[in-house]
């Protein structure tokens, strides 16, 4: 089965600095990989996501970029906010009708003012 | 929030009590699965149903079980509780044609 490492466990950054999240992935077949954002407290919501014939994707100060060939993908957010402050989860899995994401363990990131 | 429900909000059990997680949806989804949210765990995935009738296990099943009568329904059971039990479950639907996956509120279960 799928197996997603994700790097930093913590990241603390100052205001206005950019946090890089970083996961890896096993199974060459994954081809979806979405990144959730869960403030405390709440439920995890989609924030951005990126297929495999795509390299890097953006929206707005959050970008996701995709190295298929070394099975990694990383989420960029700049000008980092303290509203950015949350545990960030990777997910990596094989689209179509039977995709179960494989979720990595989180980053929680830490935005000092 | 695509119109998923949990209940109840908090619960909390003795070791051996048995009791049923609810999670409902309104939109006739066909895809719907229940993960536990542990720290430093991320999100395990328990059981999922591909629609009504079809249930199949996840990565962390053991203890848990499920059933699918309805499209709108996928209620998770705990038939004896045990302190590993104690965690966040969230319960998420996927709209067909789609691989984007939507939470609902969660359930914060403590088990003494």
């Amino acid at each position: 089965g799928e197996n997603v490492e994700q790097h930093p466990s913590t990241l603390s950054v100052q205001e206005g600095d950019s946090a890089v999240i970083k996961c890896t992935y096993s199974d060459s077949a994954s081809n979806y990989f979405p990144w959730y954002k869960q403030e405390l407290g709440k439920r995890p919501q989609l924030i951005i996501d990126i297929r495999s014939n795509v390299g890097e994707k953006k929206d707005q100060r959050i970008a996701v970029t995709l190295n298929k060939t070394a099975k990694h993908f990383s989420l960029h957010i700049t000008e980092t906010q303290p509203e950015d402050s949350a545990v960030y989860f990777c997910a990596a899995g094989e689209s179509g009708g039977s995709y179960i994401p494989t979720f990595g363990r989180g980053t929680s990131l830490i935005v000092h003012p | 929030n695509a119109g998923v429900t949990q209940t109840p909000k908090f619960q909390v059990l003795k070791t051996g009590q048995s009791m049923t997680l609810q999670c409902a949806q309104d939109m006739n989804h066909e895809y719907m699965s229940w993960y536990r949210q542990d720290p430093g765990m991320g999100l395990r995935l328990i059981h999922y149903s591909v629609g009504a009738g079809i249930t199949d296990q996840g990565e962390v099943p053991n203890g848990y079980n499920v059933s699918r009568s309805t499209t709108e329904d996928f209620p998770l059971r705990l038939l004896s509780a045990a302190p590993s039990q104690t965690s966040v479950y969230f319960c998420a639907i996927r709209p067909g044609g789609t691989d984007t996956q939507y939470f609902g509120p969660g359930t914060r279960l403590t088990v003494l």
